[in-house]
């Protein structure tokens, strides 16, 4: 089955800095690749996500890259605000969901 | 409405009860998925339906009886359950699911349930 790695598990970033992270699939037939921000006692909630045909998507402060050679996909966070604190979850899809371990990513004001 | 709707909030119940999960929602969606989710973890996938049939089932204990009476509605009967079942129980749907294409999965607010 897939398996997804995510990295860093921790993240502390400075207000107005960028953030950055990564993640890993095992499997080739995954075609889709969500990421959800989670924030204490909330839903996950969807906030960009990236098929298989395209290497780069961008809404606003966050966009995702997706290499499907090297089987990477990153989320990046520009200028970033203090309402962006919360865990993030990267997700691999063939069919199913499979999430990553999950990143705190924690705004310094 | 574009929302997935889950209560109770909360929920705590004893090792000999019976009790049940309720998710809804109406964007049309055709598929309807639960998770678990314990703390500081990702959510575990433990069942799908598509089109009001059970299409996975992630080897969840049968103390676990998900059911699917109609489009937009999805249970989650709970018997016998064990302290170690508490967690977080998110409801999600899609538009479909299945084939070539994968479909954004839209989460409900979830039940906090805890095993006593």
């Amino acid at each position: 089955g897939e398996n997804v790695e995510q990295h860093p598990s921790t993240l502390s970033v400075q207000e107005g800095d960028s953030a950055v992270i990564k993640c890993t699939y095992s499997d080739s037939a995954s075609n889709y690749f969500p990421w959800y921000k989670q924030e204490l006692g909330k839903r996950p909630q969807l906030i960009i996500d990236i098929r298989s045909n395209v290497g780069e998507k961008k809404d606003q402060r966050i966009a995702v890259t997706l290499n499907k050679t090297a089987k990477h996909f990153s989320l990046h966070i520009t200028e970033t605000q203090p309402e962006d604190s919360a865990v993030y979850f990267c997700a691999a899809s063939n069919e199913k969901l499979t999430f990553g371990t999950g990143t705190r990513l924690t705004i310094i004001p | 409405d574009t929302e997935v709707t889950q209560t109770p909030k909360h929920l705590v119940m004893g090792m000999t009860n019976k009790k049940s999960l309720k998710c809804e929602q109406h964007m049309g969606h055709r598929a309807m998925y639960w998770y678990k989710q314990k703390a500081k973890k990702p959510p575990e996938l433990m069942f799908v339906y598509s089109y009001e049939k059970l299409s996975i089932n992630e080897s969840v204990p049968s103390r676990f009886s998900p059911e699917c009476p109609n489009s937009s509605l999805l249970n989650l009967h709970l018997h016998a359950l064990q302290p170690e079942d508490s967690a977080l129980y998110l409801c999600a749907s899609s538009p479909a699911m299945g084939g070539a294409r994968s479909y954004e999965q839209y989460f409900g607010p979830g039940t906090r349930l805890t095993v006593t």
